[in-house]
């Protein structure tokens, strides 16, 4: 079976520009998540949808950022503009709710994106 | 202060060694916690969880959480040098499926052949 699958896998752009990541979740999933991952503050989560509608926006850290999720096999974090500060491994997770057992997330290989 | 603290290492040890590795949290309505295992350039990937208090063991890996002391631990008896990645630790206040995750900075363990 396919995994998560996150694209492009690395991105470098200069301050200013727009950057859009993108995934695809594991067919089947009804959850998806989108994490930030950083040395200095580790693993956070950005955003998740259920059923493709957003449920915690919290993690979002400013206006800059926004996420979309039209249908259920695609998701994009959108960046504009960019800056230095939003140098990171962004990741894409998902996971499905069905049944009463917990079912783990899964995470893509991450994005490595690079502000200039 | 963050929600989860975890000693960031580096941690190196002989093959063949116990690890432990620990995190402290907060936030005294976690209920689910976990440790995730990820390798370098890829994505987490869920170890195994605990739900509330108590241990839990999956081969060479034991799980421990004791909610009174807000202290979990996760140790690797028989440490192979496959084992040598970075742990998180992770939280949840319930369904960890689809629900928010907290997790901690990550500890980078090498295993010396």
């Amino acid at each position: 079976d396919a995994g998560v699958i996150q694209s492009p896998r690395h991105e470098v752009t200069e301050m200013g520009q727009e950057v859009t990541l993108r995934c695809k979740p594991i067919s089947g999933h009804n959850s998806l998540f989108w994490y930030r991952q950083t040395m200095m503050r580790g693993l956070e989560l950005l955003i998740y949808f259920n059923n493709n509608v957003p449920i915690d926006d919290s993690g979002m850290p400013e206006d800059r950022f926004s996420a979309k999720m039209p249908n259920a096999s695609f998701s994009t974090l959108k960046i504009q503009p960019s800056e230095p500060r939003d140098s990171a491994v962004y990741f894409c997770a998902s996971s499905s709710d069905g049944g009463a057992s917990n079912q783990p997330q899964h995470f893509g290989d991450g994005t490595r994106l690079s502000i200039l | 202060q963050k929600e989860v603290e975890q000693d960031p290492g580096p941690l190196s040890v002989p093959e063949g060694a116990i690890v432990s590795l620990n995190c402290t949290y907060s936030n005294s309505a976690f209920q689910y916690f976990m440790w995730y295992r990820q390798y370098s350039r890829k994505g987490p990937e869920l170890l195994m969880y605990t739900y509330s208090s108590g241990n839990k063991e999956d081969g060479r890996f034991t799980a421990q959480v004791d909610k009174s002391s807000k202290y979990i631990s996760l140790f690797i008896r028989d440490s192979q040098p496959s084992d040598s990645a970075t742990y998180l630790c992770a939280m949840s206040l319930s369904n960890f499926g689809n629900e928010k995750l907290t997790f901690g900075t990550g500890t980078r363990l090498t295993i010396i052949p």
